[in-house]
């Protein structure tokens, strides 16, 4: 059974302050994903990525990195944290071919309130 | 890059009817159409997946179909139940050109009984 995990389920953290967000999975999968969930606007990525220390911008990247320095460990960071950063972010994971896409399998998400 | 429409954004149906949730794309190369279901408080979840090579596929009491030369697709629950209610997305992808998946913005699906 794939396993996904998240740090935390709820973080409450101050305008300015540094997000370390983390996600690990024990599937040894290549890909790992991050996106935010607001009401109304469904699921957006952040960044993504296929291969250790590898990463690309998703939709929405402004504001925030990522490290993935391990394969089945990838972080997201927002360096500065602003109120409109307040949201459910998910982490996701899944197999890399060149030819097929495979399924995600996503973590429970993280609450983040920045005030 | 693409781009995912979904419709409608809320749904309510009375237990035992059909539910129909439409997505359009826009990037003619997606090749790859899953649905994901998330129930509330909970991580969303691959349902049902259709590739660019199939029009139909159908799962016991769910199905999907796709149109690629009017680039559209749909999920279809028959004979839906109070456990059917949650939040349903779907997403493309271009398989080989390695893009991740575009979600749509996604459909509340409310049964009551």
């Amino acid at each position: 059974d794939v396993k996904v995990t998240q740090s935390s389920r709820y973080l409450v953290k101050r305008t300015g302050e540094k997000v370390f967000l983390e996600c690990v999975q024990d599937m040894d999968h290549e890909n790992m994903f991050w996106y935010r969930q607001d009401p109304g606007l469904g699921l957006r990525l952040i960044y993504f990525s296929y291969d250790v220390k590898m990463k690309e911008k998703g939709d929405i990247p402004e504001g925030y990195s990522v490290s993935r320095e391990k394969k089945e460990r990838f972080s997201l960071i927002l360096e500065s944290a602003s109120t409109n950063q307040t949201s459910m972010y998910l982490c996701a994971s899944s197999l890399f071919s060149r030819a097929f896409t495979y399924e995600q399998y996503f973590g429970p998400g993280t609450r983040l309130t920045v005030t | 890059g693409e781009n995912v429409e979904q419709h409608p954004s809320t749904l309510s149906v009375q237990e035992g009817d059909s539910a129909v949730i439409k997505c359009t794309y826009s990037d003619s190369a997606s090749n790859y159409f899953p649905w994901y279901k998330q129930e509330l408080g909970k991580r969303p979840q691959l349902i049902i997946d259709i590739r660019s090579n199939v029009g139909e596929k159908k799962d016991q009491r769910i199905a999907v179909t796709l149109n690629k030369t009017a680039k559209h697709f749909s999920l279809h629950i028959t004979e839906t139940q109070p456990e059917d209610s949650a939040v349903y997305f779907c997403a493309a992808s271009n398989s080989q050109a390695g893009t991740a998946l575009i979600f749509g913005k996604g459909t509340t699906l409310s049964v009551s009984s």
